[in-house]
């Protein structure tokens, strides 16, 4: 049973486009989300993240939003970069429970130039 | 001030015999975490450590599997009589408490042969 869910495996955007990677949740327990990007060969690297009394946070060219009612965040990526072409991760965690991240399958985002 | 660092970095091992994945945390984090990444697969929790405990066991698999991370040296993550569905890239983080302070190792890939 997943709690985090990426339903789009692969995304493919043109340079200087915005880029909107989605993520769904089903565990209203959750209070924390974060973005991780990930490399091959790499481990994943923390993007991006948003406490659920924010809707928004924003850090240079990204931005993430959180529909908590809806149980759905997005990552926005603008302009796209080809250096951008990775593995997006959503993950969301409990923060009144241990802590741990719970991590969608993730989405290939391609930017091409 | 040198970040996680996992090693080996791949792992190859005939099936029935042991694996041994080394995890050295961020300096100054007490808390390590275990994820597994199965091909074309997320990154799925597996354990959370604190010096000398388990505190969250529940996505380890109850046989074959064990996890420490002893009061000197790094977290150990070891698999004895390893199968072929054993073969994945395993990640270890760490933090010093805080999720947006997560930071992942390079990962182990191992493969059973």
């Amino acid at each position: 049973d997943q709690q985090v869910k990426q339903n789009s495996p692969s995304l493919s955007v043109q340079e200087g486009r915005i880029s909107i990677l989605n993520c769904d949740y089903t565990n209203s327990m959750f209070d924390y989300f974060l973005w991780y990007k990930k490399y091959p060969a790499e481990g994943p690297t923390f993007l991006i993240s948003i406490s659920s009394i924010k809707d928004k946070n924003e850090d240079g060219r990204f931005t993430v939003f959180l529909n908590k009612s809806a149980k759905h965040l997005s990552l926005h990526i603008v302009p796209s970069q080809p250096g951008d072409s990775a593995v997006y991760f959503c993950a969301a965690c409990d923060g009144g429970s241990q802590g741990n991240l719970i991590f969608g399958k993730g989405t290939k985002l391609s930017v091409k130039p | 001030n040198a970040g996680v660092m996992q090693n080996p970095r791949h792992l190859v091992r005939r099936r029935g015999q042991e694996a041994r994945l080394r995890c050295s945390p961020v300096k100054g984090h007490s808390h390590v975490y275990w994820y597994r990444q199965l091909p074309e697969e997320g990154l799925k929790f597996m354990v959370y450590l604190q010096k000398e405990n388990i505190i969250d066991e529940s996505g380890m698999p109850k046989e074959r599997f064990s996890a420490e991370f002893p009061k000197e040296g790094p977290s150990i993550l070891r698999i004895q009589q390893v199968v072929r569905g054993d073969s994945a890239a395993y990640f270890c983080a760490s933090s010093a408490g805080a999720p947006s302070g997560y930071t992942f190792g390079s990962g182990t890939r191992l493969t059973v042969v």
